[in-house]
């Protein structure tokens, strides 16, 4: 079956507790991307990837980091959380961007920084 | 920076009444247009697309959107909603390799 998987998919930290979201398809995408979901705010990519080795800053990337080493994974790195970064994430892959162009989600992970 | 815009951030219909939320966004180019459904505590699955060709695109489960490139909007339509239509609403624009949403519309339907 085709599909994103993430992991955790709930996760309670405290400030500054490093953690790291995986985040792997299964369906060959050249492109994936991290969102974070946030009451009145909708959907803000946080992070894109072309292709292995290749990453981008989305709108909001202050506080995240990635890596791309594998066509499959794309993690999404929080060196030294904090309160601020309680969201719930959203990891999507898309066969690349305007053909076809659509993005694939995963389940999401909600993380609370306390 | 592309923004999205959707105008209703809350709509409540009864069953079988018809249902029309907005999206507009800011970029002048080239763009593909997606409609993102999220159901309560789910992923959010595609409704539908627009990427070139005929402006009115059809999707699933009844719905379809019109793209009006003179308005800059792609509004999503639905002539018969049902209950299970209750879900959250995203509107997104691709432009080259962002993808850039709307901050969503919550639609209660009352059966």
């Amino acid at each position: 079956e085709a599909q994103v998987t993430q992991n955790p998919r709930y996760l309670i930290t405290v400030t500054g507790k490093k953690l790291t979201v995986t985040c792997s398809q299964n369906m060959n995408h050249e492109y994936m991307s991290w969102y974070r979901q946030d009451p009145g705010l909708g959907l803000r990519q946080i992070y894109y990837s072309m292709n292995v080795e290749v990453t981008d800053k989305g709108d909001v990337p202050e506080g995240y980091k990635v890596s791309r080493k594998e066509k499959r994974n794309f993690p999404l790195i929080l060196e030294s959380p904090s309160p601020n970064q309680t969201s719930l994430y959203f990891c999507a892959s898309s066969l690349r961007p305007g053909v076809p162009g659509e993005l694939f989600f995963g389940e999401g992970s909600r993380l609370t920084v306390l | 920076a592309q923004s999205v815009s959707q105008h209703n951030h809350h709509v409540i219909l009864s069953e079988a009444a018809s249902l029309e939320l907005g999206c507009n966004y800011s970029y002048g180019g080239t763009v593909n247009l997606f409609w993102y459904v999220q159901y309560p505590g789910q992923h959010l699955q595609l409704l539908l697309k627009y990427f070139s060709g005929d402006p009115l695109v059809k999707g699933i489960k009844g719905f379809e959107a019109e793209f009006i490139k003179s308005k800059f909007s792609f509004n999503l339509r639905k002539p018969s909603v049902q209950w299970s239509d209750t879900a959250e609403y995203f509107c997104a624009v691709n432009t080259g390799n962002q993808f850039y949403f709307g901050t969503g519309t919550s639609l209660t339907v009352i059966p």
